[in-house]
């Protein structure tokens, strides 16, 4: 089956430590992105690629990293930085050519800091 | 940058019954606009999306309108049923890279 997957599906982690989001994709879609969900606050962009070996910041990207080494993963590491952290956590991609089409979204994950 | 706002954040509609949501962007210079939904403790669905040369998009018992001159588009959702209730997100393309700009949401209920 092609789509995106996201693991774990819920994450508990102690405060001040480090957690790797996993996000990947078989569509062979060249732009990944990564949205944080708060209630009632809809979907905020935390980082995006377009392509291998480079991303952009969103609006919230405070305390977070990605990296894009391969065209298929995008992990997103949420790390002590980051004042508030608890969130469900979606990763989503589209083909970006010839022109932007429309985003696929994961199932999410939700993290907890304790 | 592009900013998008979404109304009502809450809809209780009767089975059977039309459910409308509406939302609004800044940039005119957006070409493109999904809707989705995303039920409880699951990612966002695309369900109907919109493109700019285009006034009005149907499928089944949804739609969607554009009016580009007042910079609004509108989710319709007719005969209502128990499996609509979620949440429903717009979004906008920013211009910009291809990012979609997203409501706030509209969490739709439907009652028996």
């Amino acid at each position: 089956d092609g789509g995106i997957t996201q693991s774990p599906k819920y994450l508990f982690r102690k405060e001040g430590q480090n957690v790797t989001l996993s996000c990947e994709q078989n569509l062979n879609h060249d732009a990944m992105y990564w949205y944080r969900q708060d209630p009632g606050q809809g979907l905020r962009l935390i980082y995006y690629s377009q392509i291998v070996n480079d991303f952009q910041k969103g609006d919230i990207a405070e305390g977070y990293s990605v990296s894009r080494e391969k065209k298929e993963s995008f992990p997103l590491t949420v790390t002590s930085a980051q004042k508030n952290p608890t969130a469900f956590y979606l990763c989503a991609s589209s083909s970006q050519f010839p022109f932007p089409v429309e985003q696929f979204f994961g199932p999410g994950t939700r993290l907890t800091v304790l | 940058g592009e900013n998008v706002e979404q109304h009502p954040s809450t809809l209780s509609v009767q089975e059977g019954d039309s459910a409308v949501i509406k939302c609004t962007y800044s940039d005119s210079a957006s070409n493109y606009f999904p809707w989705y939904k995303q039920e409880l403790g699951k990612g966002p669905q695309l369900i109907i999306d919109i493109r700019s040369n285009v006034g009005e998009k149907k499928d089944q018992r949804i739609a969607v309108t554009l009016n580009k001159t007042a910079k609004h588009f509108s989710l319709h959702i007719t005969e209502s049923q128990p499996e609509d209730w979620a949440v429903y997100f717009c979004a906008a393309r920013d211009n910009q890279g291809g990012k979609l700009i997203f409501g706030q949401g509209t969490e739709l209920s439907v009652k028996p």
